[in-house]
């Protein structure tokens, strides 16, 4: 299956810092990402769809001031959550949309801490 | 409004036997249907998919069943083996559109 690289995996960072997410597609061009976000024992919520060379899709209740999102180019896209406090922790997953089925494929997910 | 359920938590199967993993979706617009498998701190992996002109697809150990009219689909894995054991996430798209709706998960594990 396609690959998709998330990283860090892990990050433990101060209350007020800001935190960025890579996520690379290896082995296709992806011209729309998704970024998820998955609390314990809960399902995958989607925060938001980034296409290459424009603005990112928030879903409704996502700050989208706070999770900056850029997808400069098909094979990268990044999260970066501006100012993080406790409550952002989580577990935040990346995916990769391949065609022609549009099949969704993910990074390995990022263990956001903030203390 | 939860437009893609699983409405069972877990399922404890023996290995060699046969799992079944059920979905319901609400979304009559829905047209593609996925399974992904997640273990825990990493990123689901896809497993099998269909579409809604169809009633079944397999890939190997796993089929996907789809009815329409009951708006329900199913997993089947046979024979069940302990690598089976994981969350599995049933997820939904609608025509046209590029984001996929998740159910709950089903947490699987399969016993020796």
């Amino acid at each position: 299956g396609a690959v998709v690289s998330q990283h860090p995996s892990w990050v433990i960072c101060k209350s007020g810092t800001s935190v960025k997410i890579e996520c690379r597609s290896l082995d296709f061009q992806a011209t729309t990402m998704f970024w998820y976000r998955q609390f314990p024992k809960q399902s995958l919520m989607l925060m938001a769809t980034s296409n290459e060379g424009s603005k990112a899709t928030y879903e409704q209740g996502v700050e989208k001031d706070k999770f900056l999102i850029n997808h400069a180019s098909l094979t990268l896209s990044t999260l970066t959550v501006t100012s993080a406090h406790p409550e952002d922790s989580s577990f935040y997953i990346c995916s990769a949309d391949r065609g022609p089925k549009n099949i969704q494929y993910f990074g390995a997910g990022t263990r956001l801490s903030v203390l | 409004d939860q437009q893609v359920k699983q409405n069972s938590p877990s399922l404890s199967v023996q290995e060699g036997r046969i799992s079944i993993l059920n979905c319901d979706y609400t979304n009559s617009m829905f047209d593609y249907f996925l399974w992904y498998k997640k273990y825990p701190a990493e990123g689901p992996t896809f497993l099998i998919s269909i579409s809604s002109i169809k009633d079944k697809n397999e890939d190997g150990r796993f089929t996907v069943f789809l009815n329409k009219s009951a708006k329900h689909l199913s997993l089947h894995i046979v024979p069940s083996q302990p690598g089976d054991s994981a969350v599995y996430f049933c997820a939904a798209k609608d025509q046209g559109a590029q984001k996929l709706v998740f159910g709950q998960g089903t947490r699987l594990t399969i016993n020796p």
